[in-house]
């Protein structure tokens, strides 16, 4: 059973517009939440990162938001571009990184 | 500084067979991982390290082997491979186990 799930599958956005993935995990024992990009060919790619004892962190156009409470956490990307267009994992854990199955995302110019 | 090298790039495997994936890393970094991407699954965690001769089982870890005799390599052995082992799998290296460097993945195909 998967530990991260990670919604939605797949998601069009036009240029200019808000991209939103939302994650949600199970184990209350995790302490870190990164966010990875991912090309075609490519391995995938830190972008942002977040800890439970704070529930927004922005860099550039990129934000997570985290509810602990909830168990969840989302990003958004703001003024999407088509080179965001990429598959996108969430991940969450402690020493060991367990993924949710990822959102493949196309931005439309 | 290359960072994480994965060899071989691409292998074909016959059932049975086995191999070994090759990660090397040169961040000096204490935590290593493999994982497997299949498609509509995400990555899956294998096998972690948490140093030079610690190992630990990860989600899927049946039909694989590792060891961690340096900080440098974390090499996975796949023992007898069968079909449902064709993926592509990515070597990590982390420094404190947080952002994990991956490698560019070895795209295995067994038949």
């Amino acid at each position: 059973q998967q530990q991260v799930k990670q919604s939605p599958q797949s998601l069009i956005v036009q240029k200019g517009g808000i991209s939103i993935i939302n994650c949600a995990y199970e184990n209350t024992a995790f302490d870190y939440f990164p966010w990875y990009q991912q090309f075609p060919g490519k391995g995938p790619a830190l972008l942002i990162a977040i800890r439970p004892d704070v529930s927004e962190k922005k860099e550039g156009r990129f934000t997570i938001s985290f509810n602990k409470s909830a168990k969840q956490f989302s990003l958004h990307i703001m003024d999407s571009q088509p080179g965001d267009s990429a598959t996108y994992f969430c991940a969450a854990g402690n020493n060991d990184m367990r993924f949710g199955a990822g959102t493949r995302l196309t931005v439309k110019p | 500084n290359a960072g994480v090298t994965q060899t071989p790039k691409f292998q074909v495997l016959k059932t049975g067979q086995s191999m070994t994936l090759q990660c090397a890393q040169d961040m000096n970094h204490e935590y290593m991982s493999w994982y497997r991407q299949d498609p509509g699954m995400g990555l899956r965690l294998i096998h972690y390290s948490v140093g030079a001769g610690i190992t630990d089982q990860g989600e899927v870890p049946n039909g694989y082997n590792v060891s961690r005799s340096t900080t440098e390599d974390f090499p996975l052995r796949l023992l007898s491979a069968a079909p449902s082992q064709t993926s592509v799998y990515f070597c990590a290296s982390s420094y404190e186990g947080l952002g994990y460097t991956f490698g560019s993945g070895t795209r295995l195909t067994v038949v």
